[in-house]
């Protein structure tokens, strides 16, 4: 089967470091995504892992570890504006060669002054 | 370079009503895609097209329909509103090449309430 947990909710202050964190359980693999979502408005693309480690991209890194099926979001430096939610999603083998991305329910972020 | 375009933004039905959700994208992307957004429930993948005339359905696909006569476009269809249909729909689209950096592009939604 299908499976992505992520926190439902999170709390964290300006300025602060906060991991949301992921576990998957899927089919198949072809790489993992984080996409940002702020309230009423489209998913946006933050980061890509597909081979294990950390990836960083300013004041937010990605780390996968596939054996475990485990992915964290660290962000770094808290603004007002990172409140949103963040959204895990694993491609998988299907839909042809690329594959489709299945997605975790989001954390809600909230970050407090 | 407008990406995804979703219209309406948002909609009101009432049940046994039928509409089609409009999706046109412009960067001339092969593969498209067709999500539901439920509150607490994440993203669910309804139907999606990996080249103009082929189509394949996903997790969550009855009740609805789509086609893809052309790369740019990729109407929803919903024949009979039911209750079970209100939700927040995303179009998105990737190419082979960006898409396995970037997974999709989404359009901004269209909100639908079916009462």
């Amino acid at each position: 089967g299908q499976n992505i947990d992520q926190p439902t909710e999170m709390t964290a202050t300006e300025g602060a470091i906060v991991q949301i964190n992921c576990t998957y359980q899927t089919s198949g693999f072809n790489g993992l995504f984080w996409y940002q979502q702020h309230a009423g408005e489209a998913p946006t693309f933050l980061s890509y892992n597909v081979l294990d480690g950390l990836e960083e991209k300013g004041r937010f890194s990605s780390f996968l570890s596939r054996s475990k099926g485990y992915s964290y979001l660290l962000l770094k430096e808290l603004q007002m504006k990172d409140s949103a939610s963040y959204l895990c999603a694993v491609r998988d083998n299907y839909g042809g060669s690329q594959g489709n991305l299945i997605f975790g329910k989001g954390t809600k972020l909230s970050v407090k002054p | 370079n407008a990406g995804v375009t979703q219209t309406p933004k948002f909609r009101i039905l009432k049940i046994g009503q039928s509409m089609t959700l409009q999706c046109t994208q412009d960067m001339n992307h092969n593969y498209m895609y067709w999500y539901r957004q439920d509150p607490g429930m994440g993203l669910k993948l309804i139907y999606y097209s990996v080249g103009a005339g082929i189509t394949d359905k996903g997790e969550v696909p009855n009740g609805y329909n789509v086609s893809r006569s052309t790369t740019e476009d990729f109407p929803l269809r919903l024949e009979l509103a039911a209750p079970s249909q209100t939700s927040v729909y995303f179009c998105a689209s990737s190419s082979l090449g960006t898409g396995i950096l970037y997974g999709y592009t989404f359009g901004s939604g269209t909100r639908l309430t079916v009462v």
